[in-house]
């Protein structure tokens, strides 16, 4: 079964960090780019970042560039994002999703509070 | 305020058809293949339309998708109650760099 999964998520303080994991299965994760899209509570989609399927082009959103950063383990067939220096406006649901194979996962929230 | 402009909300009866539109510029939808995704109620997005008009394995042909410049539209036949949901259209933009832009949502109620 195609499958992304994403994990990691939880209660962080304005400027603390975090990583989320995403692990693939199912399909030749190598082979495809991935990205991070996140859902603000009760807002649109908002894509994040971008990383090609051997991690040597990676793109990031103005509103995440110099905070976060995305990696990649082909290895481990798993896609990460760092985050650090969370704000509020960081808060959603982070999903994991290969936009050019329609592949999502089933998201992993943030909730950057104190 | 979204890239991609689509109206927030449309309406239809069961078994009619709906069409949602999808605003751009050269810089996106003008120059970059349209995907459309469907998010259903706390679900993830799925996708129902890429490369402009193509469908993945299992999207029934009451979906379909095409381009004209810099607009794209996403078009649903014979409604069911179960495709309330939100519609999302995304493409890649190029404008200062590469970025992959949504559309803010189209809500689509089946009456």
């Amino acid at each position: 079964e195609v499958q992304l999964v994403e994990s990691g998520g939880g209660l962080v303080q304005p400027g603390g960090s975090l990583r989320l994991s995403c692990a693939a299965s199912g399909f030749t994760f190598s082979s495809y780019e991935m990205n991070w899209v996140r859902q603000a509570p009760g807002k649109g989609l908002e894509w994040v970042s971008y990383i090609s399927s051997s991690g040597s082009t990676i793109y990031y959103a103005d509103s995440v560039k110099g905070r976060f950063t995305i990696s990649r383990d082909n290895a481990k067939n798993s896609v990460y994002l760092q985050m650090n220096s969370l704000r509020a406006e960081d808060t959603a649901v982070y999903y994991c999703a290969s936009l050019s194979k329609g592949i999502w996962g089933q998201g992993t929230m943030v909730t950057v509070s104190s | 305020q979204s890239v991609l402009t689509q109206p927030p909300s449309v309406s239809a009866a069961p078994g009619q058809k709906v069409t949602i539109s999808c605003s751009g510029s050269s810089s996106n939808i003008g120059n970059n293949y349209v995907s459309w995704y469907q998010q259903l109620p706390g679900t993830a997005p799925k996708l129902l339309i890429y490369d402009n008009n193509k469908r993945p394995s299992g999207i029934p042909d009451r979906f379909s998708g095409s381009k004209s410049g810099t607009s794209a539209t996403l078009g649903i036949t014979g409604l069911q109650t179960g495709d309330e949901a939100d519609y999302y259209c995304g493409t890649w933009d190029s404008s200062l760099s590469a970025v992959w832009v949504f559309g803010g949502g189209t809500k689509l109620t089946v009456l």
